[in-house]
């Protein structure tokens, strides 16, 4: 079965500091797809990152990097030098090949104070 | 973005009442999805579709029925609403199953 656990439910930094966000999923299968969506305190849900499960490679966009590792079965989501408009509940999603679903973590949500 | 409006965007509704939650997408996806979303367990699929008059159930699709009888909209209609039903209604569109699914605005139901 799938699952995905997001085992932060609440952080809390400051403006500039650098912050990880953890998610480790759970899967039989060997092809699979990881997702990272944003919340921001409007509500709508904004896509972040996909990743196949065939590609380890880490990845770097702006202050946004992302670090998956096979190994230990994480996906964990950094934000570097962060920035009051980073504050959003952030998710974690796994969808399985052949899958029509996607299976959501149940979110952190991220607090960056001026 | 992608072009995905929900309406109406917020409902207020009486125990026992029918509702209807309207998604439309202008992207011409072949896939459709509807998810709630609920404190402590992030987004769960109610039931989805793979094209016009092809749908299937999620993992919470009990109390919940949908209908897509053109590509571009998707129905939710709680037919009985309950205050479990009291949630916000995310819809989501795909290109295809292994594709990224975009969202909605949401849809806020109270159900009282």
């Amino acid at each position: 079965a799938q699952k995905v656990t997001q085992a932060q439910t609440e952080i809390s930094v400051v403006e500039k500091e650098d912050v990880t966000l953890d998610c480790v999923y759970e899967t039989r299968d060997t092809t699979y797809y990881l997702f990272w969506y944003k919340q921001p305190p409007s509500g709508e849900l904004v896509f972040l990152i996909r990743r196949n499960s065939f590609d380890e490679q880490n990845e770097i966009s702006g202050r946004y990097s992302w670090n998956f590792q096979k190994s230990t079965s994480s996906f964990n989501f950094t934000i570097t030098a962060s920035q009051v408009v980073d504050s959003a509940v952030y998710f974690c999603a796994l969808s399985e090949a052949g899958a029509q679903k996607l299976v959501f973590g149940q979110g952190t949500r991220l607090t960056i104070n001026p | 973005d992608a072009g995905i409006t929900q309406s109406p965007r917020h409902k207020v509704t009486e125990t026992g009442t029918p509702v209807t939650l309207r998604c439309h997408q202008t992207e011409n996806h072949r896939y459709m999805y509807w998810y709630r979303q609920d404190p402590g367990h992030g987004l769960r699929l109610i039931h989805y579709s793979y094209g016009v008059k092809d749908t299937d159930k999620g993992e919470v699709s009990d109390g919940y029925s949908v209908s897509r009888s053109k590509t571009e909209d998707f129905l939710l209609t709680l037919e009985s609403a309950t205050s479990s039903q009291t949630s916000v209604y995310f819809c989501a569109i795909s290109a295809g199953t292994q594709e990224t699914q975009y969202f909605g605005p949401g849809t806020r139901l109270l159900v009282l």
